[in-house]
């Protein structure tokens, strides 16, 4: 069983297009990173969350402690968003848990 | 600052042989973590730092990986004997406050075990 869940496991998008990736997970948490990976392999820290919502640009990423469920949200969607986008959070005991990723990508 | 540097970016190894990944933090960072991934598992954290002191080595997969601090400018993860299942990314991140301003990640070590 996977702590954490994220959906969907592959999105393909104009560019332009308002996009969604969930992520669930099972554990009480203190803290929830999303993170990017870029084609080439690189990782970029993109928020981290422990209630609310938060804004970065084009980027916006929620969470619902009661209901286990955070959200990133991409606007005007554009071909450099494309990558894969990694949900994971970290426990009441300071233990990390990742989910598998959602590859996005943005067609021109 | 030139973020978080890792050494070697590529690394070919024999069966058997002894692996050191070296890492770099950013300055005034107080967090290091080490991770891996692999196609199989998606990314794991392998451990943590905080004020150069192990946290929690929970991750490592057994005792052929070791991992070492000692100093707030360098770490290594050392694999001996290096088995071709090790073969994966490894990232090194660090961050300030446990990540609250979110993590810097490394370019990565891609060893190969042959």
């Amino acid at each position: 069983k996977n702590e954490v869940e994220q959906s969907p496991q592959n999105l393909t998008a104009q560019e332009g297009e308002f996009i969604t990736i969930n992520c669930s997970y099972s554990v009480g948490i203190s803290a929830l990173h999303w993170l990017q990976q870029h084609p080439g392999g690189g990782i970029v820290s993109l928020f981290m969350l422990s209630s609310g919502k938060k804004k970065h640009g084009r980027l916006i990423a929620t969470i619902n402690i009661q209901e286990k469920h955070s959200s990133l949200h991409i606007t005007a969607s554009h071909p450099r968003d494309s990558a894969v986008y990694i949900c994971a959070v970290v426990n009441t005991g300071n233990q990390f848990y990742f989910g598998t990723g959602t590859s996005l990508t943005v067609i021109p | 600052d030139a973020g978080v540097i890792q050494s070697p970016r590529h690394e070919v190894t024999e069966m058997g042989q002894e692996v050191t990944l070296r890492c770099k933090p950013i300055s005034g960072h107080d967090y290091l973590f080490w991770y891996r991934q692999t196609m199989m598992r998606g990314l794991e954290l392998l451990i943590y730092f905080n004020n150069n002191v192990p946290i929690d080595d929970s991750g490592m997969p057994e005792d052929r990986f070791s991992a070492k601090m000692p100093n707030a400018s360098f770490s290594t993860l050392k694999i001996q004997p290096s088995e071709p299942r090790d073969s994966a990314v490894y990232f090194c991140a660090s961050s300030f406050t446990q990540g609250n301003y979110g993590y810097t990640f490394g370019s990565g070590t891609r060893l190969t075990v042959v």
